[in-house]
């Protein structure tokens, strides 16, 4: 299957710093979603973004993407130690887009 | 507020037996999906089902088999438990992607996942 592909594969910073991730996927989209996952736990949807937007934000994230380039970046701003988790984009699965692909996801890690 | 459960956080089996992970949401939900989760290969998915008694194989079906005979309850089912079925099991519903407006692939909600050891 065609997934999508975080990068980079694992970011460190400090509190109050801000954390990007970018995401690239291969086919056209109806809309590209953020999830966070915390170690060894189930994955927590963040935000959703439509093929026609160009950028959404949500409290201290901002999520844009760039349909022509087939990417979207994850920017988390003043970045807490409460942020460190694993971070994952996901496009539809298959023609019914019912399901979805997931990437390897980016790992952050913001220290106190 | 909304909750996908799993049956067991960790599972400890031998090789040939036959394994059901049991997943259930309460937010009458359509759609339900199993993945599973390995270092360095992320999330893949192994089957969902958009419908009671309907399943449709996702990446990794091999070895797997479901069943969804309450809108409810989605099992996955390991006929016989080999080692390299060792991962971590994350089962996930979300609403139907509605087609009549062509509209977005809904949110997914995880439960906490099942660790599974295979020895």
């Amino acid at each position: 299957s065609q997934q999508g592909e975080e990068d980079p594969q694992a970011l460190s910073i400090q509190e109050g710093e801000n954390a990007t991730m970018n995401c690239s996927y291969k086919t056209s989209i109806n809309n590209l979603q953020w999830y966070r996952q915390n170690s060894g736990r189930g994955l927590v949807h963040l935000i959703l973004i439509r093929s026609n937007e160009r950028e959404k934000h949500s409290g201290r994230l901002r999520v844009t993407l760039d349909t022509s380039k087939k990417s979207s970046s994850l920017l988390i701003t003043a970045s807490r130690a409460a942020d460190t988790a694993s971070y994952f984009c996901a496009t539809a699965w298959g023609p019914s887009g019912y399901a979805l692909n997931f990437g390897k996801g980016t790992s952050l890690l913001v220290t106190p | 507020d909304v909750k996908v459960t799993q049956s067991s956080r960790y599972l400890v089996k031998r090789t040939g037996e036959k394994v059901f992970l049991e997943c259930v949401q309460d937010m009458d939900h359509e759609n339900m999906f199993w993945y599973r989760q390995d270092p360095g290969l992320g999330l893949r998915l192994i089957y969902f089902s958009y419908d009671v008694k309907m399943k449709e194989k996702g990446d990794i079906p091999e070895g797997y088999s479901v069943s969804r005979e309450k809108k409810e309850r989605f099992s996955l089912i390991l006929e016989s438990a080999s080692t390299n079925q060792t991962s971590m099991y994350l089962c996930a519903s979300s609403l139907l992607r509605s087609r009549r407006t062509g509209g977005d692939s809904y949110e997914q909600y995880f439960g906490p996942g099942t660790r599974l050891t295979v020895t």
